[in-house]
C-alpha cells in the first residue's frame, strides 16, 4: 500500500495491557504526527517529529510514548490507559517546504 | 492561541443547491487555512488550501481576515460531496518548525446532499 499506513486497524486493550500502534510512510515525508480522533472532540495534535526529532509534545499524559526510529516509521506506545482514552488515532506525514499531510486510515482503540 | 471553530455540526441540503460550511478561525499572527475532507470509506485529505486560491471539485474558500473567517463554498452541491469536512488551521510558513507543521483543526461538519 502507498502512502501512510497504519497498523492495527483496531486494538482492543485492557487498562493493564501495554501495546504499540505502528506508523509507516514511503513518501520520503520528514515530518510525521500522531493525532487523536474522539468522538466530541476536534483532531488533536498529540506529537510531531521532524527528521526523527521530537518538536512537538502537546501535553500529552506519559502513558501514551511515541518513538520515532527514522523519518519513515512512527510508534505510539500505550501502557496503563484510561477508557476515555478510547478513540481514533491518527497518523500523519508532511513533506518539508509543503503544506500538505497525508494521514494514514488509522487506529481504532478501545480501552476496557 | 490557534482555535478554529466550525459551528455546524450538521448540514444536509439538496442536490443542486447551494453549499456554504463556515469556518471562523482565532490566530494572533498570518495564518494558513485548509479544508481537508473525508469520504466514506476513505482516509482524510486535504481538499483545498487558501494560499493556492483554487477550486477544487467545485469548490472554493476565500480567506477573509476581517471577518477571520474561511467559509467553504459550492455553487452547485453533488451527491458525491457528502462527507466530512474539516476546516485547519496552520501558523504562517516563517513559524514552521523547520519543516514540519502544527495544524489545529476545527470540530468538523458533516455535510449530506440528498438527491
Amino acid at each position: 500500500e502507498t502512502g501512510v499506513t497504519q497498523t492495527p486497524r483496531h486494538l482492543v486493550m485492557g487498562m493493564t495491557n501495554k501495546k504499540s500502534l505502528k506508523c509507516e510512510q514511503h513518501l520520503g515525508h520528514n515530518a510525521m504526527y500522531w493525532y487523536k480522533q474522539s468522538a466530541k472532540k476536534p483532531l488533536e495534535l498529540m506529537f510531531v517529529y521532524n527528521f526523527k526529532e521530537q518538536t512537538e509534545n502537546n501535553s500529552v499524559p506519559s502513558r501514551f510514548s511515541p518513538e520515532c526510529p527514522n523519518s519513515s516509521h512512527l510508534f505510539l506506545h500505550l501502557h496503563t490507559l484510561q477508557p476515555e482514552d478510547s478513540a481514533l488515532y491518527l497518523c500523519a506525514s508532511s513533506r518539508q517546504d509543503h503544506e500538505k499531510l497525508f494521514f494514514g486510515s488509522g487506529t481504532q482503540l478501545s480501552v476496557l | 492561541a490557534q482555535r478554529v471553530t466550525q459551528p455546524e455540526k450538521l448540514l444536509s441540503v439538496f442536490k443542486g443547491a447551494p453549499v456554504e460550511l463556515k469556518c471562523n478561525y482565532s490566530y494572533s499572527g498570518s495564518p494558513e487555512l485548509f479544508w481537508y475532507v473525508q469520504y466514506s470509506r476513505q482516509r482524510l485529505q486535504l481538499l483545498l488550501r487558501h494560499i493556492s486560491r483554487e477550486s477544487i471539485k467545485g469548490f472554493t474558500a476565500d480567506l477573509n481576515k476581517g471577518e477571520t473567517s474561511f467559509h467553504l463554498k459550492k455553487p452547485f452541491a453533488q451527491e458525491e460531496d457528502s462527507a466530512m469536512y474539516y476546516c485547519a488551521l496552520s501558523g504562517s510558513r516563517g513559524v514552521w518548525d523547520q519543516g514540519a507543521q502544527k495544524l489545529v483543526f476545527g470540530q468538523g461538519t458533516r455535510l449530506t446532499i440528498n438527491p
